[in-house]
């Protein structure tokens, strides 16, 4: 149990589909990211979140929007994806997004586009 | 352009001790280290800021060179939890984002 949770563990879609990605953290941190997790490929980050504004966008595709309500809520909404998308989606939370914070992570979510 | 960790991977029987590095062509701020077990989340091992420093966590330590840019993670008498990937993640100044390597898989054999 680390604190940061993810819905749902496995998720399969087509490329047409819209789907979400949820992420909830009981921490009580302030800063939210999303990671993408490939084969044989480091961690990169996609978006981060410090206070419920975005301050990262690491040049992710338009079909990728990310959404975050308040400090406890991360959603990933996903359209039209392609199959090189298929991955597991990291999301993690800190304290605050400085660079001498730990990032605490949830389990991911494992997409797979058809 | 991500650290490179070095080995790829690595095997141990339980009690052998380990070395992994983490190699950066851009100048250090912090380093971060995490452990992934497969099909599980990263978990955070330790950070450590540029000064040289060596931190511990159980018998799990690290040490920050920013002068050759590098960290290295130490695993001494290695236990069968110990198995995962490891990955180094780098800060190349105050407030930048964090680069993760590509990894290291240690696997601990009884």
């Amino acid at each position: 149990e680390t604190g940061v949770t993810q819905t749902p563990r496995h998720l399969v879609m087509g490329m047409t589909n819209k789907k979400s990605l949820k992420c909830e953290q009981h921490l009580g941190h302030n800063a939210m990211y999303w990671y993408k997790q490939s084969a044989k490929k480091p961690l990169e980050l996609m978006f981060v979140y410090n206070f419920k504004e975005q301050t990262e966008n690491n040049s992710v595709p338009s079909r990728f929007s990310p959404e975050c309500p308040n400090s406890s809520h991360l959603f990933l909404h996903l359209h039209t994806l392609q199959p090189e998308d298929s991955a597991l989606y990291l999301c993690a939370s800190s304290q605050e997004s400085s660079s001498n914070q730990p990032q605490h992570f949830g389990d991911g979510t494992r997409l797979s586009i058809l | 352009q991500q650290p490179v960790q070095s080995p790829q991977a690595v095997i141990l029987r339980e009690g052998e001790d380990a070395v992994i590095n983490c190699s950066s062509s851009k100048a250090l701020y912090s380093v971060h280290w995490y452990r992934q077990k497969h099909g599980e989340a990263p978990v955070f091992l330790m950070i450590l800021l540029k000064g040289g420093e060596q931190k511990g966590h159980e018998k799990i330590s690290a040490s920050f060179n920013e002068k050759k840019q590098q960290s290295s993670l130490y695993l001494t008498a290695s236990q069968l939890s110990y198995s995962g990937t490891y990955f180094c993640g780098r800060i190349e100044t105050s407030g930048s984002r964090l680069t993760f390597g590509e990894g290291t898989q240690l696997t601990v054999n009884p």
